[in-house]
This record gives C-alpha cells, sequence and structure tokens, in this order.
C-alpha cells in the first residue's frame, strides 16, 4: 500500500518566513512522528502523536515550531520567522500503534533557509 | 531521559569481512530496540529490531545482540556487500512513559570492494 507521504520534497524560503510542511501517514496507523535530521547528522525528534492523546511536543527546539494533526491522520509542521539553522531534512513517520512498533518513515521535506 | 550513545561513527571493512556496530542506552526501562539503515539520499528504513524480552535475533546475515544488565546492543552483519553501505541508526523507546524512539547519530559503514 501507500506509504508515508511528505509535502513539498523541497523548500526554500527567506529568513523571518514561515512555513508549513505536510505529512500523509499510512492509512490505519495511530501513532505520527516528525524528526529533524541535519546534514550529515542523527535523527532528533521534534513531536509526537498518539490517537486523540495530547503530543509530546519535548522535542520542539522554540516556540517557534509548532505542530497539529487534524482528524488523526494529516499533520502539518509549522515554522513561524524561520532562521538558517532551521536548514534540514524534516522527516515524518508513522507506525501502526505505540512507541514500540516500527516507524515508516517518509521521503522528507528538504527546507533551505536562505 | 533517555539517551543513546552509538559507536564507531564511522566503519570501513572489506568486502565479505563482518561489521559491528555498538549502542548504549541510559534508561533500564526501555524496552524497544530498533535499527535503521539510510542510503545516501533515502529514508531510514527499518532492517531489525529486537525487545526487552530476547537477547539475540537473526535476519539472514543480520544480527542484533542484546545486553539488558550492561544496557547496550549491537548491530552484526556478516559477509558484509557493497550495498551494505549507508548509514545505520540505533534507537531506544520504552513502552512505560510513551517515550519515542530516541537515535544514535549514526554510524557510517563503507563496504570496500
Amino acid at each position: 500500500g501507500a506509504g508515508v507521504s511528505q509535502s513539498p520534497s523541497n523548500k526554500v524560503t527567506e529568513k523571518g518566513k514561515d512555513v508549513e510542511l505536510r505529512c500523509d501517514p499510512i492509512s490505519g496507523h495511530t501513532a505520527l512522528y516528525w524528526y529533524r535530521q541535519s546534514l550529515g547528522q542523527g535523527l532528533e525528534f521534534l513531536i509526537y502523536f498518539q490517537g486523540n492523546s495530547a503530543p509530546d511536543k519535548s522535542g520542539l527546539p522554540s516556540d517557534r515550531f509548532s505542530a497539529e494533526r487534524t482528524g488523526g491522520s494529516v499533520s502539518t509542521l509549522t515554522i513561524q520567522r524561520t532562521q538558517q539553522e532551521d536548514s534540514a531534512v524534516y522527516l515524518c513517520a508513522s507506525s501502526l500503534l505505540g512507541v514500540d512498533s516500527p516507524l515508516h518513515f517518509g521521503n522528507g521535506t528538504r527546507l533551505t533557509v536562505t | 531521559g533517555e539517551n543513546v550513545e552509538q559507536h564507531p561513527s564511522t566503519l570501513s571493512v572489506q568486502e565479505g569481512d563482518s561489521a559491528v556496530i555498538k549502542c548504549t542506552y541510559s534508561d533500564s526501562a526501555s524496552n524497544y530496540f530498533p535499527w535503521y539503515k539510510q542510503e545516501l539520499g533515502k529514508r531510514p528504513q527499518l532492517i531489525i529490531d529486537i525487545r526487552s524480552n530476547v537477547g539475540e535475533k537473526k535476519d539472514q546475515r543480520i544480527a542484533v545482540t542484546l545486553n539488558k544488565t550492561a544496557k547496550h546492543f549491537s548491530l552484526h552483519i556478516t559477509e558484509t556487500q557493497p550495498e551494505d553501505s549507508a548509514v545505520y541508526f540505533c534507537a531506544a523507546s520504552k513502552r512505560s512513559g510513551n517515550t519515542p524512539l530516541v537515535f544514535g547519530k549514526g554510524t557510517r559503514l563503507s563496504v570496500i570492494a
């Protein structure tokens, strides 16, 4: 079946502008995650949604970052007033159950802030 | 919170040799330990995982071992092939407290033909 879909695949924006990144998880997956991967670096946890529970926002680096998940499916990660250090690949993943079930990653959105 | 350390950061092996990547974790309550492979420009993909109720798991040329007492787990790749070249990430999570996966910083494996 269809995997995790992210859009756009690439985004170039000017410093100070707001951006929205979209994630469409695998149908039926209850959990959705956002991770950030800077060039040549590891996977930094940002936020986690599980069913109807309140999201775990403990990884968001500043209050410029926010995310929502509507109807338990599609998620949007919003970065306000972008900075150059926000440049990275933003990866979305979903899993069938909770934190101890395999993650299925999307192809990511490469964000470049100029 | 959980902290996952991964070593080495880079590893070069000759084709046909074995490769071993090691990870340690800090939270003794962690119970799920997956390994992901990320080829250049691609998404991370799960290659094997292990849960805290077993000590070893194998899948063809890949095996993972877990030592709960020492809080470390390792990935073993035997008979390496050029297509094994990638970045490998270990991770840990725990069901109690609903803690999401925390990843190690990755190991860049190069298999030299």
